[in-house]
């Protein structure tokens, strides 16, 4: 069974464009949440989706978007790049988004803004 | 938002020795996860616990979901060289809804040969 694939797996960006990520959760996993990681302040939780809907909303600004697709694949977009979203970007599936539920990670997206 | 305490930050030891961490909440959790992350990876989950006292090993891992449903603890025992890395505790906090997983801040281990 193919784990969780995150693609690109490294980026390089400049200031003020915008980046889109992807992210194919286990089959059968329907929940896709996604995750900035960086070496001040660990795990942040972005946003989480379940059938297409976003069921939670981390403390992000408005820059940080995502969307879920009917096969579950998800997207997270990041318009006007700033430096201090240089980060890895790591995106969870779950089979649900209710408790008693385990979430795998994928390898994650570097993203680097210059 | 919900916090996680993670301890300690980091730990150094030698190789064979003993490892205890944990992980406390201010509030309920109906959920505790454990993953390992090595430099540039994405987090791997170890173990799962889902109800209160829940004991349970993955080889050479131990972890437990505390009574109070506040605290959860991982051992390794006999550590190796392939055991650094980082330790995170995740859980779910028991509100009744969706609540979305909330992340210590790890515990970075590293073993001495």
């Amino acid at each position: 069974k193919a784990g969780v694939t995150q693609t690109p797996r490294y980026l390089i960006k400049t200031r003020g464009q915008q980046v889109t990520l992807s992210c194919s959760p286990i089959s059968g996993h329907r929940s896709v949440s996604w995750y900035q990681q960086t070496p001040g302040q660990g795990l942040q939780f972005l946003f989480e989706y379940f059938s297409e809907t976003q069921r939670n909303k981390g403390n992000f600004p408005g820059r940080f978007s995502g969307r879920q697709f009917s096969n579950s694949r998800s997207e997270m977009n990041v318009s006007t790049l700033e430096l201090g979203d240089s980060a890895l970007y790591l995106c969870a599936s779950s089979f649900f988004y209710m408790p008693d539920t385990e979430a795998f990670f994928g390898q994650g997206t570097r993203l680097t803004v210059v | 938002g919900q916090q996680l305490n993670q301890s300690p930050q980091s730990m150094f030891i030698q190789e064979g020795e003993d490892v205890s961490m944990n992980c406390t909440s201010s509030s309920i959790f109906n959920t505790w996860l454990w993953y390992k992350q090595d430099p540039g990876e994405g987090p791997v989950l170890l173990i799962a616990l889902y109800k209160a006292g829940e004991l349970t090993s993955n080889g050479r891992l131990t972890a437990q979901f505390g009574i109070t449903r506040k605290d959860s603890f991982l051992n390794i025992s006999a550590s190796i060289p392939s055991d650094v890395g980082i330790y995170f505790c995740a859980g779910r906090p028991d509100q009744g809804g969706s609540e979305k997983l909330v992340f210590g801040k790890g515990t970075k281990l590293t073993v001495n040969p």
